[in-house]
């Protein structure tokens, strides 16, 4: 095992368009986290899972964000009907436990440009 | 609400010096947690150091430590004998609630030769 996998690693769009970003975590890991990064800023939490359960989505998670993980092995996330704000570096984490006692591993991100 | 706020957008320094980063936080939680991610360019985060807040002995990692101030609510990262491979961004984060974690704006940090 590597790492945390994202795909693709960089996709540009139109706007109106949809796109799907996939996350591979860490096999072993229960918790998986999508976090949203723009350019100058730190991570932004967006969701998380435990095994396939989505616990919190935040504020910045519209109705146009989706994310799933399925048999709580890989996740994706979708973006429908992108706008150019949706123009970001979206980051993917997993870790085994919890925040407080576990190391967050970071995939290298799938960065979004929207025209 | 939970904030964090790194005030140096850039800092750096000279190889093998040392260099503080800043980092203060505000919180209402007795119990959390405090760590220092680092970016390096164009790869992915990983941590440096964790502070569990009920601790207060400061934590060490090599050449990475750290001085947790929990009554100022500050948590600083010293980098001892800077390497040129400690250029990076760096992001203090914390994580009160043990479901997510969250993270400042982070500071570039330039080691230079």
């Amino acid at each position: 095992d590597t790492g945390v996998s994202q795909n693709p690693r960089h996709k540009i769009t139109k706007r109106g368009q949809n796109v799907t970003f996939r996350c591979d975590p860490i096999s072993e890991h229960n918790r998986l986290y999508w976090y949203r990064q723009t350019l100058g800023q730190g991570p932004e939490f967006l969701t998380y899972f435990q095994n396939e359960a989505q616990l919190e989505k935040s504020r910045l998670l519209s109705d146009r964000f989706s994310a799933e993980r399925p048999k709580g092995s890989f996740s994706t996330l979708e973006i429908q009907r992108t706008e150019q704000g949706d123009s970001a570096m979206y980051l993917c984490a997993s870790l085994w436990g919890s925040p407080n006692t576990g190391e967050l591993f970071f995939g290298e991100g799938s960065r979004l440009t929207v025209l | 609400a939970q904030t964090v706020t790194q005030s140096q957008p850039e800092m750096s320094v000279q190889e093998a010096e040392t260099v503080t980063l800043s980092c203060t936080y505000d919180t209402s939680e007795s119990n959390y947690y405090l760590f220092w991610y680092k970016q390096p360019p164009s790869r992915q985060m990983i941590l440096v150091i964790r502070q569990e807040a009920y601790k207060q002995q400061n934590a060490t990692e090599n050449r990475f430590s750290v001085n947790f101030q929990k009554a100022a609510k500050s948590f600083s990262l010293k980098i001892s004998d800077s390497q040129l491979g400690d250029t990076a961004m760096y992001f203090c984060a914390f994580s009160y609630n043990n479901n997510d974690m969250r993270f400042g704006a982070g500071t570039r940090l330039t080691v230079k030769p």
